[in-house]
């Protein structure tokens, strides 16, 4: 199985800050990898698809970037409400895999 | 939109079995697959299989295999996953996602608000 090591596993950043998790696969995914975000509670959102691709509704302070083993998941000036883990999805190959999750916090 | 719905929460004795639903709207069931994606408290996500209302197949994680059953019912758009022989490591919220590629390999969107399972001796 393709693993999937996200870092930071934890963060604290303050709104407005640009921030950047990077999600490290074990071996090559092309452009098959997506972000999602979970807040308490709730269900995870979509937010990146195929590595880039910002899904419809998701503002467009997040970005996503990379190919082959290493992605990033940027949100260049921090809302508070985007304090949250965020997740990292590979599709690249059975069985489908996540990485640990990035948490989130406010400093 | 599109929405899934999940069934509400249940409590089981160990070496049960649970069957959690997901009812779909706003999109042509048959034509995307469901994937079922569980979270421990306090943990991170763990995918366990992915089935084709269009023609039943299914792939579910080695983990799962024999333990887990996935099914759909194309009249109701409803899929739902069965997991046997529980024991205490099996309490989880357990999502359906829709898969948006339907030929397995895809993202997940959206998610069902989430079914916790709670086992207990």
């Amino acid at each position: 199985a393709i693993q999937l090591t996200q870092s930071p596993s934890s963060l604290s950043a303050s709104v407005g800050d640009r921030v950047t998790i990077t999600c490290r696969a074990s071996q090559g995914i092309s452009t098959a990898l997506a972000w999602y975000q979970q807040k308490p509670g709730k269900p995870p959102v979509l937010l990146i698809y195929v590595a880039s691709s910002l899904q419809s509704g998701v503002p467009s302070r997040f970005s996503g970037s990379g190919s082959g083993t290493d992605f990033t998941l940027t949100i260049s000036s921090l809302q508070p409400e985007d304090f949250a883990t965020y997740y990292c999805q590979q599709f690249n190959s059975y069985p489908l895999t996540f990485g640990q999750g990035t948490r989130l916090e406010i400093k | 939109q599109v929405q899934l719905v999940q069934s509400g929460g249940e409590l089981r004795k160990t070496g049960a079995s649970v069957k959690v639903s997901c009812k779909a709207s706003g999109y042509t069931f048959t034509t995307s697959g469901m994937n079922w994606v569980r979270q421990a408290p306090g943990q991170g996500l763990e995918w366990m299989g992915w089935i084709s209302p269009y023609n039943g197949k299914t792939k579910s994680a080695q983990k799962f295999e024999g333990r887990v059953t996935m099914t759909t019912d194309t009249s109701t758009n409803t899929a739902y996953m069965e997991l046997r022989s529980l024991t205490s490591d099996d309490t989880a919220v357990y999502f359906c996602a829709r898969d948006v590629t339907g030929d397995f390999l895809g993202w997940f969107d959206p998610w069902g608000q989430g079914t916790l399972v709670t086992v207990s001796s």
